[in-house]
Order: C-alpha cells, then sequence, then structure tokens
C-alpha cells in the first residue's frame, strides 16, 4: 500500500521558521514527483509545489504566495520529501499535505498523507 | 494565474439523486483536470484525472467530462457517503489552481 505521511507541524512565531517532512512507503520514491498543498482553516485547497523526480532534475516550482520564503527537497535514499518554510506568515496557517505525483504527470496527486497543521501566531 | 470556478455551492440533494457539478477554467486547460473528494477532517482523495479518467477503486457512478474550459463531475446516483465537498484543479499551467469547492450536503 502506498503511504505518505506528514511530520514536523505545529506553533511558530511570525518570521520564524519550520521544516516540514513527508515520509513514504509502499512505492520507489524516487520515481515520482512530490506535490505539497496546504488548506486554510475553514478554506479550500492550495497548491504550494512540487519537486520532479531527480530523472528530471529533481527541479521545482512553487505558488507565488511563498516563492523565494518556501523550498521543496528530497531525500531518494530516505524516501522523504521536505518542505522547509522560513519567514512564515500568519497567512501561512493551515493543514499542509504531501502528495505522490506521477513520473513525467507533476499536476494529479494520486496519494495523499494525512496532514500535518502549521500555526504561525504571536 | 487561471482561475477555476464551480458551481453550484452549496449543493443540496438526496440519497439516489443524480447530481452534477460544474468547474469552469478562465482559459483552456486542454484536459489537464482533476476532481478530488473531500470529506471533513480527512484528507482530499482522487477521484477522477484527466478530466474523464476513474481513478482505481472510486465507484463507477462517479464519471467526469469536459475539455478546454467547460468540466463536469457527475454522481449517477448519490449514495450516503457521498456528501462531502469536491474540488476541481487544473494542471495543464502552474501555478496549479483549484475550484472554491462544492459542499454536497443532504436535503
Amino acid at each position: 500500500e502506498e503511504r505518505l505521511v506528514e511530520s514536523g507541524g505545529g506553533l511558530v512565531n511570525p518570521g520564524r521558521s519550520l521544516r516540514l517532512s513527508c515520509a513514504t512507503s509502499g512505492f520507489t520514491f524516487g520515481d515520482y514527483s512530490v506535490n505539497w498543498f496546504r488548506q486554510a482553516p475553514g478554506k479550500g485547497l492550495e497548491w504550494v509545489g512540487f519537486i520532479r523526480s531527480k530523472t528530471h532534475g529533481a527541479t521545482t516550482e512553487y505558488a507565488a504566495s511563498v516563492k523565494g520564503r518556501f523550498s521543496i527537497s528530497r531525500d531518494d535514499f530516505k524516501s522523504v520529501s521536505y518542505l522547509q518554510m522560513t519567514s512564515l506568515k500568519t497567512d501561512d496557517t493551515g493543514i499542509y499535505y504531501c502528495t505522490r505525483g506521477g513520473v513525467t504527470i507533476f499536476g494529479v496527486a494520486w496519494v495523499w498523507g494525512p496532514g500535518t497543521t502549521v500555526s504561525v501566531s504571536s | 494565474d487561471i482561475q477555476m470556478t464551480q458551481s453550484p455551492s452549496p449543493l443540496s440533494a438526496s440519497v439516489g439523486d443524480r447530481v452534477t457539478i460544474t468547474c469552469q477554467a478562465s482559459q483552456g486547460v486542454r484536459r489537464y483536470l482533476n476532481w478530488y473528494q473531500q470529506k471533513p477532517g480527512k484528507a482530499p482523495k482522487l477521484l477522477i484525472y484527466d478530466a474523464s479518467n476513474l481513478e482505481t477503486g472510486v465507484p463507477s457512478r462517479f464519471s467526469g467530462s469536459g475539455y478546454g474550459t467547460d468540466f463536469t463531475l457527475t454522481i449517477s446516483s448519490l449514495q450516503p457517503e457521498d456528501f462531502a465537498t469536491y474540488y476541481c484543479q487544473q494542471y495543464d499551467n502552474v501555478p496549479y489552481t483549484f475550484g472554491q469547492g462544492t459542499r454536497l450536503d443532504f436535503k
């Protein structure tokens, strides 16, 4: 069974940093892209960014709202993706989900983790 | 950015009803349109990809259609477990964008 589990969420002051992890199992992690999404309390879904597989250069794309502040990386040996978040704002509060994308199709979120909650508040 | 607009929202229906949710893109996204279902307190789940392809394990009462700017998600006979929020999402262009969601609740 393909599985993703996010961790690292918590309460953080504005301006601080946080790193989320996405541990995966049940598939060959290195072959696939990874998307990150978020959902503010009571709101809809928002795409944060994605990282392609190393076959596709492990390159990344980001939403404008996080570009320059957030960074997605991957460790194929550990089958883990990371979302490094810096200069956090109150608007970054929400549930963060990692998802398995496709090998060459990056924009379909085939499998979702349960999410981890990030609260940015003073 | 491509804007995705869903209608109606919310949508009230009864078990056994046939329901249709529409999603309109502000510019053409070819067939690169997905539908997700989200229940309260849970992560979303992929239902339909590439406008009309049913994800493995999703009941056949769900179907999708459309191309370009206009898309629909249809549930042929509503079951109790289908009451949830549905989102469309385009992935033709970065940034990937979602509709605002359609909450489907009991009439």
